[in-house]
């Protein structure tokens, strides 16, 4: 089993849909939990970054994490042909230095 | 500030040849990590160092692959001999303190394309 999964889809949506986009995990070690958007032929950038459990609001971008059922979720409301990108969910664990990546969904918002 | 600058953005090289990828972090930056990316393994960290200083290199793939940084604005990713399945794309990363709620910067990546 990969340590973190994550469906590459890709996600097609209507402009001003409501977008999930999931991730599970197996170690149980990770703490840090992070969501980057990727766009085409450019590096990752963070979006969103969480702690532990809980939810966090930005924007019209909400980040969830369910440690006990090891699944973080982003939340993208009213989204937007520019919210068009491949995104990333990262982790890692308490004192370590190495992210761990999914491999990314492809997120399409059609106009 | 400019951002994680690499280069070269593009490089297409002959099996065998030798590829040096450069990265410049972000000034100010203690942390500089080197990743590839491919369609089937996504996202990998190959190196990273602190304050100049090799840490972990433990994602290496094998001893074709080397990574220097002579000083703190300067860093190299060296693979001597390439092999098509070297392919990817190669991102350098900088920040300030280790990777966990601190921000990594991602350069826009090194296309590395091996025939």
């Amino acid at each position: 089993q990969k340590e973190v999964e994550q469906d590459p889809g890709p996600l097609s949506v209507p402009e001003g849909a409501i977008v999930s986009l999931n991730c599970t995990y197996s170690n149980s070690a990770f703490q840090y939990f992070m969501w980057y958007r990727q766009y085409s032929r450019k590096g990752p950038e963070l979006l969103m970054y969480t702690y532990s459990s809980g939810n966090k609001e930005d924007g019209r971008f909400t980040a969830q994490v369910d440690k006990s059922s090891k699944y973080i979720s982003l939340f993208i409301r009213d989204s937007q042909p520019s919210d068009s990108a491949t995104y990333l969910c990262a982790m890692k664990g308490a004192g370590s230095y190495q992210l761990t990546f999914g491999k990314g969904t492809k997120l399409s918002v059609i106009p | 500030d400019a951002g994680v600058i690499q280069s070269p953005r593009h490089e297409v090289t002959e099996m065998g040849q030798e590829v040096t990828l450069r990265c410049k972090p972000i000034s100010g930056h203690d942390y500089l990590f080197w990743y590839r990316q491919t369609m089937m393994r996504g996202l990998e960290l190959l190196i990273y160092f602190n304050n100049n200083v090799p840490i972990d290199d433990s994602g290496m793939p094998e001893d074709r692959f080397s990574a220097k940084m002579p000083n703190a604005s300067f860093s190299t990713l060296k693979i001597q001999p390439s092999e098509p399945r070297d392919s990817a794309v190669y991102f350098c990363a900088s920040s300030y303190g280790p990777a966990g709620g601190n921000t990594i910067y991602f350069g826009e990546g090194s296309w590395l394309t091996v025939v």
